[in-house]
């Protein structure tokens, strides 16, 4: 069985600042970890993923996550918010099989 | 890259109707493809594995005989929403595997 946690159903933060989602999960298989950021009424775009090697994985759009297994998390961060980061993060466990359980997702809004 | 098209994006039908949602992958043949609901302001839930000349998966809680799920080509998977009533209103969206998953533009399902 598969389960993720995201802590933090909002997160505001000011354009340049520190964006940083929390994301835990629990697998009985070794994980394949996603982040998927989502706009209004559109589908799911990745932003990075975990499956296998270097724990620190980089995405698109200055993002990145780093896989801490005794932590069982995949934290996501940008150095510098912009406004175009507001939406809705979602982090995601699998494992080879691609059949996602996702978080309850994390809505970022940014202020100028 | 690789494509998935879901159609419609938006839907709007009447109670006691049936509406069926589309699911093709573009530019490459998918062995797999997975359909998640999501619920307004809530997360993806996982309804039923869908693979190619098989019968559909699902996920316990998920009536098949009111989500009706065929895979009929290596590009094409349906979802059929019987019978529909206003509680099925969601957002429905759809992944194909190929080596990774990769999701649909999702399909927004009114029932009136």
């Amino acid at each position: 069985a598969q389960s993720v946690t995201q802590l933090g159903s909002h997160v505001s933060v000011s354009e340049g600042a520190l964006v940083l989602l929390r994301c835990n999960y629990s697998s009985s298989v070794p994980p394949y970890l996603f982040w998927y950021v989502q706009y209004p009424n559109q589908g799911l775009q990745l932003l990075l993923k975990y499956t296998t090697g270097a724990t620190l994985v980089k995405g698109i759009n200055g993002f990145e996550a780093e896989f801490k297994k005794s932590e069982t998390s995949f934290h996501l961060t940008k150095p510098s918010a912009h406004m175009s980061d507001a939406a809705e993060y979602f982090c995601a466990v699998g494992g080879n099989d691609y059949k996602l359980s996702f978080g309850a997702g994390t809505t970022v809004t940014v202020r100028a | 890259g690789a494509v998935v098209s879901q159609h419609p994006s938006r839907v709007i039908c009447k109670s006691g109707t049936s509406v069926k949602i589309e699911c093709r992958s573009l530019d490459f043949q998918a062995t797999t493809m997975f359909w998640y609901r999501q619920f307004p302001k809530k997360s993806l839930m996982l309804m039923a594995t869908s693979n190619e000349g098989s019968k559909a998966t699902y996920e316990q809680g998920v009536e098949k005989d009111k989500f009706l799920i065929n895979h009929a080509s290596l590009t094409l998977s349906t979802l059929t929403v019987t019978s529909a009533h206003p509680e099925d209103s969601s957002f429905y969206i759809c992944s194909a595997k190929r080596g990774e998953a990769f999701f649909g533009q999702g399909t927004r399902l009114t029932v009136v």
